[in-house]
């Protein structure tokens, strides 16, 4: 199974809601990422996690806020966004230095 | 830190050969990879250069040399389907830091 599942695909929330976007991997890899994607542009790197400990944050403001319950799993939780947040959303796991295996994506829209 | 440069944009008919450069600056270097990405999808891992020299897949190859700094991607026969963007990233090392470069978008036309 070399699969990165994301949920939910598609999602539209307003600038007072909360959300959460989730991720999940059965690979057994040690580090898993968030990535921020407009269009037309690469994947902007916003956090890892090695050993299910934040190891990276890249300057993301708070409204975004990284959970890693356990080793499979990687949420990341939305609170007052705007509508500039709007993007695709990746996530992608790796078990370190070698290849990195992303999801499909979750694209927000915030209204 | 890293600094990472590519070519915005190349178009090619198909059938024809493509190559994508990419120059790195980066403290500390594990490697080179090479990502496809169509539009609206997740990206793809094409390639992965440790040492440098030629590594061929098929119709992709990815060359390195790390003195210079200096990475392509060859894309052969192309086809209508290697439209998409392509993106060089630093292996990451023990910080685990992916980080892309700006990606080079390449259309092929018919």
């Amino acid at each position: 199974d070399t699969e990165v599942t994301q949920t939910p695909k598609h999602l539209v929330m307003g600038m007072t809601n909360k959300k959460s976007l989730k991720c999940e991997q059965h690979m057994g890899h040690r580090a898993m990422y968030w990535y921020k994607q407009k269009a037309k542009k690469p994947p902007e790197l916003m956090f890892v996690y090695s050993y299910e400990k934040l190891s990276i944050n890249e300057s993301v403001p708070s409204r975004f806020s990284p959970e890693c319950p356990n080793s499979s799993l990687l949420n990341l939780h939305l609170h007052a966004l705007q509508p500039e947040d709007s993007a695709l959303y990746l996530c992608a796991s790796s078990q370190g230095s070698g290849e990195a295996f992303f999801g499909q994506g979750t694209r927000l829209t915030v209204v | 830190g890293q600094n990472i440069d590519q070519p915005t944009e190349m178009t090619a008919t198909e059938g024809a050969i493509v190559q994508i450069n990419c120059t790195y600056q980066t403290s500390g270097f594990n490697g080179l990879f090479w990502y496809q990405q169509h539009a609206g999808e997740a990206p793809t891992f094409l390639s992965y250069n440790v040492l440098d020299g030629l590594e061929e897949k098929g119709r992709f190859s990815s060359f390195l040399s790390r003195s210079k700094g200096y990475s392509y991607l060859l894309l052969k026969e192309l086809q209508m389907k290697d439209s998409a963007s392509y993106l060089c990233a630093p292996a990451p090392r023990g910080d685990y830091k992916l980080s892309f470069g700006a990606g080079t978008t390449v259309t092929v036309r018919a």
